[in-house]
């Protein structure tokens, strides 16, 4: 299994540029979740699936959309990039969240300038 | 509203000394919760979880963890640290749906 695969691992956009970053696994888990991590700030949820066609807003959707037509695919659009955008991103899947937690992919770093 | 605190952001520990990272939610249902821990340039790495049952959990490389509901506390501890348990440490809560919410981060470092 390759587990949680984020692509690209880096990207530099320009402000109002948009993107989609990319966010697949192979585990048939059906919950994903996708995170920014800020210094200080810890990470803090944008959105997340419970099961393919199923997404919701978490703590920081603005600026952010997602879709989830597959078990596999959780791609992260940014309509419009900002500098605030600037992060480091997570993308996350789990079989149970309550039991099991997150598996965690290895994150995309993205500047927005 | 949910949320989870960690109380200090940086810890500064001796090699060989206790290790304690402090970590308090706030939840109205009994709650489920993990901490993971991240090395620098690394995704997330499951340290251990608190689901049910017994409030005493061990996890991976040394570290433990004891579930207090009295005190909504779930604290991270190792007897012995090392050098290699230099990184930042994420507490997180999970109480309905899929969102696992995390604290701050406490970021350990070990002096020799």
């Amino acid at each position: 299994n390759a587990g949680v695969t984020q692509t690209p691992k880096f990207q530099v956009l320009k402000t109002g540029q948009s993107m989609t970053l990319q966010c697949a696994q192979d585990m048939n888990h059906e919950y994903m979740s996708w995170y920014r991590q800020d210094p200080g700030m810890g990470l803090r949820l944008i959105h997340y699936s419970v099961g393919a066609g199923i997404t919701d807003q978490g703590e920081v959707p603005n600026g952010y959309n997602v879709s989830r037509s597959t078990t596999e695919d959780f791609p992260l659009r940014l309509l419009s990039a900002a500098p605030s955008q600037t992060s480091v991103y997570f993308c996350a899947s789990s079989y149970g969240v309550s039991n099991y937690g997150y598996t965690f992919g290895s994150g995309t770093r993205l500047t927005v300038v | 509203a949910q949320s989870v605190t960690q109380l200090g952001s940086h810890v500064s520990v001796s090699e060989g000394a206790l290790v304690l990272l402090r970590c308090n939610y706030s939840s109205s249902v009994p709650p489920y919760l993990f901490w993971y821990v991240q090395y620098p340039n690394q995704g997330l790495q499951l340290l251990l979880k608190y689901t049910t049952g017994a409030t005493l959990v061990k996890g991976i490389n040394g570290f433990e963890a004891e579930f207090k509901k009295s005190e909504t506390s779930f604290h991270l501890t190792k007897p012995s640290a090392h050098m290699s348990d230099a990184a930042e440490y994420f507490c997180a809560h999970y109480n309905q749906g899929g969102k696992l919410i995390f604290g701050q981060g406490t970021e350990l470092s070990v002096k020799p």
